[in-house]
């Protein structure tokens, strides 16, 4: 499967905890985004590399939330003392060339 | 503020009638725009995009959509619907110079037998 890979695809964690997320991209894809969308509404934007370059974080990352891209090519995102409004999945999606992304099927985070 | 409306939370069509979900933005500049769809335990699939050039856009499984620069619109429309159509469906859009989307809050197509 040449897609775009995300695990787990489900964690369950306790309030407090720290948990973190990879996302490995479409092979050779030079874009790579994370995205969280909570029940009934779209994805909202969180972060932005190219390459190993993060050129963009909203202002919905808080500090609690840092992401990586160290080699150009996976990615981690890690949220650390983790709050019951975390509770979302989380997307990640790549891209190269075209203005599309291709997203996996995301990361489903609750917090107990 | 940038925003995406799609004003429907639910559209309901027989199968074999043609559909429309509609999507409005106000964005400034020309932004891209494009329309995913998301099954059940899926992730969100590309189905089709506007850059530049003719208003209506031809994408997947049939569908197509429909620029308009004057009403900030961009509908999808399908001319013939079928039950697997049945999915949420979501409109987003690319501001100029950026390559993060700001998406609309999805509408659930369900398509009848």
């Amino acid at each position: 499967d040449t897609g775009v890979s995300q695990n787990p695809r489900h964690k369950i964690t306790k309030r407090g905890q720290n948990v973190t997320f990879r996302c490995d991209p479409i092979s050779e894809h030079n874009r790579l985004y994370w995205y969280r969308q909570t029940l009934g509404q779209g994805p909202e934007f969180l972060t932005y590399f190219q390459n190993e370059a993060q050129l963009e974080k909203s202002r919905l990352l808080s500090d609690r939330f840092s992401a990586e891209r160290p080699k150009g090519s996976f990615s981690t995102l890690e949220i650390q003392r983790t709050e019951q409004g975390d509770s979302a999945m989380y997307l990640c999606a790549s891209s190269e060339g075209l203005p599309e992304a291709f997203f996996g099927q995301g990361t489903r985070l609750t917090v107990v | 503020a940038q925003s995406v409306a799609q004003p429907e939370d639910q559209v309901n069509v027989a199968e074999g009638n043609p559909l429309t979900v509609k999507c409005t933005y106000s964005v400034s500049g020309n932004p891209y725009l494009f329309w995913y769809v998301q099954y059940p335990n899926r992730g969100l699939q590309f189905l089709l995009k506007y850059i530049t050039g003719d208003n209506l856009v031809k994408g997947s499984y049939g569908f197509e959509a429909e620029f308009n620069k004057s009403q900030t619109s961009f509908h999808l429309k399908k001319p013939s619907a079928l039950v697997s159509d049945s999915a949420l469906y979501f409109c987003a859009v690319m501001p100029s110079g950026t390559y993060k989307y700001i998406f609309g809050t999805g509408t659930r197509l369900k398509v009848l037998a």
